[in-house]
């Protein structure tokens, strides 16, 4: 199973930054999200779709329909620039796995 | 609150076997939740190596099986990896991760810091 994400994607402060992952049939499934500063280990931003962790702001947030899951930043900030990774549990086939999107660079202008 | 933290040699020759282990604090490695490794290969994204259940029980990449065994160690609640014949290819910073819950949709909410790992002669 893959997901496939943009490798890049540039926002200016202030706008709207939406990452999508794109899957086969990936709106039957549960995505979570992980933000990765430089350096640093993932931390799970938005969880079950759409869920944001206690301490994730509110301007994180995410949706998963058909074949596209979004994680969406509102109002961007120069600390939102990192790598994203959706993910997902796969156990469609004899090989159950967790799938990491190819992710995502976040760049903020 | 769970930490976790890795350690190891930070350098192994290619064919050796790389083994790391996971120091779980915070929380009984008899937790009902699975204990996984995840890599990260220079430049690139995450790979999900396996998990561990406190009954032993384990699920592995399929890429990785022939060569990956994980253990627990529930008196020192720590959990470990062993890669068997290594090469340049799994150079990378290796991270260990766990889940609040059992279910395999629960997402990895704590992460170890990662260590970093060297395939080279």
């Amino acid at each position: 199973y893959v997901l496939t994400q943009p490798p890049s994607l540039s926002v200016a402060p202030g706008k709207t930054a939406r990452i999508p992952c794109g899957g086969n049939r990936i709106g039957s499934k549960v995505v979570n999200w992980y933000q990765q500063r430089p350096g640093q280990a993932p931390v799970m931003v938005i969880s079950y779709d759409s869920d944001r962790p206690s301490g994730i702001p509110e301007r994180f947030s995410g949706s998963n329909s058909g074949n596209t899951a979004t994680l969406t930043i509102s109002r961007v900030e120069a600390g939102d620039e990192a790598d994203y990774y959706c993910q997902v549990w796969d156990n469609t086939n004899d090989h159950s796995t967790y799938v990491f999107g190819t992710g995502t660079r976040v760049t903020v202008l | 609150q769970v930490q976790l933290k890795e350690s190891g040699p930070g350098l192994v020759k290619p064919s050796e076997t790389l083994s790391l282990t996971c120091a779980v604090s915070g929380a009984s490695i008899n937790s009902s939740t699975w204990w996984s490794w995840v890599r990260q290969s220079p430049g690139q994204g995450l790979e999900w190596i396996g998990e561990i259940y406190h009954s032993g029980t384990t699920n592995y990449n399929w890429s990785l099986m022939s060569r990956l065994t994980l253990s627990i160690d529930k008196s020192k609640n720590l959990y470990s990896l062993n890669l068997r014949s290594v090469t340049a290819a799994d150079t990378a910073i290796y991270y260990c991760a766990t889940r609040d819950g059992y279910d395999h949709r629960d997402p990895f909410d704590v992460w170890g810091q990662g260590t970093v790992v060297t395939v080279s002669s």
